[in-house]
Formats: structure tokens, sequence, C-alpha cells
């Protein structure tokens, strides 16, 4: 059975930093893109980040260019979000997806609350 | 301000059939595949369509998808009252090289 936990959310303050991560397991994590997708309160879903398999391929969605970081470690079958210079408007569920083509499991999230 | 336009809310009695749209771009839809998902409230979204009109499997033959040019739709029949959640659309945006979504439809069994 394919499962996806994600862990680190909490609450941080305004310019504060969080690292989440995802820890996959019953399927050949090394094969596949994996993604991180957030749901701010009230809000539809957003994408965030995907990395490829072997990390060569890193995307990123403007909204958090050059302060978020996307990583993985295929031998401990898993994802991270290293997250900086955290805003308000960061405060969301955070979703791990597993996707090539298109998001077919999502782990159950990680609340994030950026808030003084 | 999503990249994909969805109606916020759609409704239907029992037994009814109702269609949501999601409207793209040249970019998104008009040159890559179209999923759905259903989310309900609380829980993780789920996949429900993928490749325009493809159900995984356990999905049942009441959603069906479908895509022309910069459009897609799903359609669900035979509503029933858990069919009540939130669907967004999604695509591969060439331009933005990340994945798009529409802002979401709260469908309403009335």
């Amino acid at each position: 059975e394919v499962q996806l936990v994600e862990s680190g959310g909490g609450l941080v303050k305004p310019g504060g930093s969080l690292r989440l991560s995802c820890a996959a397991s019953g399927f050949t994590f090394s094969s596949y893109t994996m993604n991180w997708v957030r749901q701010a309160p009230g809000k539809g879903l957003e994408w965030v980040s995907s990395i490829s398999i072997g990390s060569s391929d890193i995307y990123y969605a403007d909204s958090v260019k050059g302060r978020f970081t996307i990583s993985r470690d295929n031998a401990k079958n898993s994802l991270y979000l290293q997250m900086n210079s955290l805003r308000a408007e960061d405060t969301a569920v955070y979703y791990c997806a597993r996707a090539d083509h298109y998001f077919d499991f999502w782990g159950q999230g990680s609340l994030v609350t950026v808030s003084s | 301000q999503s990249v994909l336009t969805q109606p916020p809310s759609a409704s239907g009695t029992p037994g009814q059939r109702v269609t949501i749209s999601c409207s793209g771009s040249s970019s998104n839809i008009g040159g890559n595949t179209v999923n759905w998902y259903h989310q309900l409230p609380g829980t993780a979204p789920k996949l429900l369509i993928y490749s325009n009109n493809q159900r995984p499997s356990g999905v049942p033959d009441r959603f069906s998808g479908s895509k022309s040019g910069t459009s897609a739709s799903l359609a669900i029949s035979g509503l029933q009252s858990e069919d009540e959640a939130d669907y967004y659309c999604a695509a591969w945006d060439d331009s933005l090289n990340g994945w798009v979504f529409g802002g979401g439809t709260k469908l309403t069994v009335l």
C-alpha cells in the first residue's frame, strides 16, 4: 500500500525557517517524481515544487522561488522541503504528492502556521 | 487568481447529471492532459480523472472527463449525496514550468 507521511509542520514566526519531511513507503520511491502542494485555510490547491527521480530537474512556483528548497534522499525514501524567510501567506497545509503525469497519491498533510 | 478557471460552485439533486468546467490556455490545457481531483472537508485530495478521461481503479463510471481545445469538463451522472465535495482540475503549464490548478468547485447535492 502506498503511503506518504508528512512531518515537521508547526508554528513559526515571520522570517523564520522550517523543514518538512515526507516519508514514503509501499512503492519504489526512486522511480517517481515527487511534489509539494499546499492549501491555505479555506482556499484552493497550489502547487509548490517538483523534483525528478535523480534530482536533476527541480521546479518551483514563483511564489516560493528563492525561499524554498526541495530535495530528496532515495536511499531513505524521503522527500524534503526547506522553507526559509517564511511569510504569513505561506500558512497552509502542505501535502506531499507522488506525480509523474498526475498526482496519484497524496499524504495527509502537515500544517504550517506563520504568525507572530 | 488561479491559472485555470472553474466555477466556484455547482449543485444538483440526487440522480441528476452535473458538469464542472475548467478553462485554460494553450500553454496548459491546450498542450497537456487534464486531471481532476476531489476533496472532502478535512481530508487530502484524491485523484478522480487522469489523462483527460481515464478513471483510476475504484472510481465509479458515473464520473467522466473530457477535453476540447483549451477547456475541459468533469461530468457526474447519477448524483449521490456522497459526491458533495470540492473538485479541482489541474494541468502542467509549459510556460510556467509547473503544475497549475483551478480554483476549485464546491459541489452541493440538494
